[in-house]
């Protein structure tokens, strides 16, 4: 039984660049959640997902960011023109539905690094 | 707005011994959940243990266990018999029944020393 899965585990992108960061959740689970942990800090909110739809993007930057969850394959959280401030680690959690969003399991996450 | 603060960025403990790390929140919900997360250094984010605000029982998890103070939003946590491995970085965290999202602390780091 696989849990939320997060590749890449590192990315290193240049300034300027896209950086494209998948989760793939847990099986039976149909929403996804994107927080960002800023070095030296704890997990930050960017934005709730289930299949086609955004429920809350509250967290996200207005600009740059951007995130969705198609029908078929993982969920995308995309960074374009990345800058320094930029490099976090990013973590996708997985519930089964809204009903159970206080069992969110974390995957791994995705370090980006921003040269 | 909900606030979950950890005022203790780093503490020690000697391997065997106990220790409690602390935390406390904000909150007007009525119903909401409290966790504490332990972050290794590989960065998974594992969960230790989960408190339900409705009930008034300490929740407890072998060695690791929590002491809940409704009243005064606090849920700190004791982890007895401290082990090597329990060296890493320990986030509380809170999710209310009508939120979407979990708020954190900003950690404690803990070493357990030999």
């Amino acid at each position: 039984n696989a849990g939320v899965m997060q590749n890449p585990r590192h990315l290193v992108r240049r300034r300027g660049q896209e950086a494209r960061l998948r989760c793939s959740p847990m099986k039976g689970h149909s929403h996804v959640y994107w927080y960002r942990q800023l070095p030296e800090e704890g997990l930050k909110f960017m934005v709730y997902l289930q299949k086609e739809n955004i429920i809350d993007e509250s967290g996200m930057p207005k600009e740059r960011f951007s995130a969705e969850f198609p029908k078929e394959g993982p969920s995308i959280l995309r960074i374009q023109q990345v800058v320094r401030g930029d490099s976090a680690a990013y973590f996708c959690a997985s519930s089964r539905n809204r009903d159970y969003q206080y069992e969110q399991y974390f995957g791994p996450g995705t370090r980006l690094t921003v040269t | 707005a909900q606030t979950v603060t950890q005022s203790q960025p780093e503490m020690s403990v000697q391997e065997a011994e106990t220790v409690t790390l602390s935390c406390t929140y904000d909150t007007s919900e009525s119903n909401y959940y409290l966790f504490w997360y332990k972050q290794p250094p590989s960065r998974q984010m594992i969960l230790v243990i989960r408190q339900e605000a409705y009930k008034q029982q300490n929740a407890t998890e072998n060695r690791f266990s929590v002491n809940f103070q409704k009243a005064a939003k606090s849920f700190s946590l004791k982890i007895s018999d401290s082990q090597l491995g329990d060296t890493a970085m320990y986030f509380c965290a809170f999710t209310s029944n009508t939120g979407n999202q979990f708020y954190f602390g900003t950690g404690t780091s803990l070493t357990v020393i030999p």
